[in-house]
């Protein structure tokens, strides 16, 4: 089955200062690639995701840039913030719908 | 209001007794998932549904059972075979492939 590894599985960062994690799949036929964000005590929510067609998208402080002969993809945060601390998972879809082990972001002031 | 709705938030069982955690939407979507949520293990997907009276296991499928009769419902059995049933169980939908998957708040499920 597919194989979505994720890195680093935790992350501690100063405030104003970037945030990247990376994660890597197994299954060529994945073409959508979500992350959600999970603070604590809620649910998921998707904050940014890609196709396989485009290489890189942003919006505002988050991009995610998509490898697909190399089979990662990576979420990239500017400018964090302490709102910015949560987990965040990546996934992977072909029909079903995988996760990454997550990644607990900490912004320190 | 619209949305994908677990239900309860808490239960609690003895070990040994099969129990249903219920998920409804509200929100059209043809697929449903069901994920067990423990510490540093990410989100493990158990069962997955693309259509009604459809369902195909996950990775930890061993021990649940699903049914999908209704487009709106997806409930999920944790039988007296699974033997850590102990966990945050989340269930999502979406309208499918490669659709943001929406996901509902959850049950914490205790088996003392």
């Amino acid at each position: 089955g597919e194989n979505v590894e994720q890195h680093p599985s935790t992350l501690s960062v100063q405030e104003g200062d970037s945030a990247v994690i990376k994660c890597t799949y197994s299954d060529s036929a994945s073409n959508y690639f979500p992350w959600y964000k999970q603070e604590l005590g809620k649910r998921p929510q998707l904050i940014i995701d890609i196709r396989s067609n485009v290489g890189e998208k942003k919006d505002q402080r988050i991009a995610v840039t998509l490898n697909k002969t190399a089979k990662h993809f990576s979420l990239h945060i500017t400018e964090t913030q302490p709102g910015d601390s949560a987990v965040y998972f990546c996934a992977t879809s072909w029909g079903k719908l995988q996760f990454g082990a997550g990644t607990q972001v900490v912004v320190t002031p | 209001d619209g949305g994908i709705t677990q239900s309860p938030k808490y239960l609690f069982r003895k070990e040994g007794q099969n129990v249903t955690l219920s998920c409804e939407q509200n929100l059209n979507h043809d697929a449903m998932y069901w994920y067990r949520q423990d510490p540093g293990q990410g989100l493990r997907l158990i069962y997955y549904s693309q259509i009604v009276n459809d369902f195909q296991k996950g990775d930890i499928a061993e021990g649940y059972s699903v049914t999908r009769e209704k487009k709106e419902s997806f409930p999920l059995t944790v039988t007296s075979a699974q033997k850590n049933p102990t966990a945050f169980y989340l269930c999502a939908s979406s309208f499918g492939y490669g659709a943001e998957a929406f996901f509902g708040q959850g049950t914490r499920l205790t088996v003392v």
